[in-house]
């Protein structure tokens, strides 16, 4: 079964700029393992903030962005908020099933 | 506006069954495939299964730790998903969270169902 890995914990202050990652235990990750981004809060569902490497949902700040980066999936935030501070999930399609990463947590410090 | 709204929810001994409804509003349910997610009290988020819509034949995908114990079903003409399941362990406690799409992907997601699984 596919394992997909994450940065357990980040760090990043105010106005920063912050790269979490992505990867599959069976190779690069590409574009047709369709990496999503969620961002969970304490105490609340996971909402969707990219689908399909970089496509943003409506509610996705602009600050937010999503690509390819290395052989792995990225979400880059610039100009980090507070209220960015959060667990963050990425989930890739391994040709029938989902897998999650196990979440990176990001502290705004 | 999509609403998702699980329900079934509650307490289970080991070994018994349960079954998990979704009701969906505001989204095309019949073209949207069905997801379940769950997550351990403190834990990330484990992906359990999905139903395909009935272009791609209802086709049905589940996570390796729920293959052949969990079944995902729907029902198009209620705009409803269910997710049964059979031989519960206690590790299989969890908010369980169904996800739609609307207008995009993975954009719906319901508040999620508690199951507790215990003797």
């Amino acid at each position: 079964q596919t394992v997909v890995t994450q940065e357990p914990s980040l760090t990043v202050s105010p106005g920063g700029t912050v790269t979490l990652t992505c990867a599959s235990s069976t190779g690069a990750v590409t574009s047709g393992y369709y990496p999503n981004w969620f961002q969970q809060k304490p105490g609340q569902a996971p909402r969707s903030l990219i689908y399909s490497t970089n496509n943003k949902q409506p509610w996705t700040p602009a600050r937010f962005s999503g690509s390819l980066l290395g052989g792995k999936a990225a979400l880059t935030l610039s100009s980090v908020q507070p209220e960015d501070e959060a667990e963050y999930y990425c989930l890739l399609y391994s040709g029938g099933p989902w897998v999650f990463g196990g979440g990176t947590k990001l502290t705004v410090l | 506006e999509a609403q998702v709204v699980e329900s079934g929810e509650g307490l289970v001994q080991p070994g018994g069954s349960l079954k998990l409804s979704c009701a969906v509003s505001g989204i095309t349910f019949s073209d949207s495939p069905m997801h379940w997610v769950r997550q351990a009290s403190g834990k990330g988020l484990e992906w359990v299964g999905r139903i395909r819509n009935r272009a791609h034949s209802y086709a049905t995908h589940y996570g390796a730790s729920v293959e052949g114990r969990f079944t995902i079903s729907r029902d198009d003409s209620k705009n409803t998903a269910y997710l049964q399941m059979h031989s519960l362990k206690t590790e299989d406690t969890a908010v369980y969270y169904c996800i739609g799409d609307g207008e995009k992907p993975f954009d719906s997601w319901g508040q999620g169902a508690l199951v507790t699984v215990s003797s």
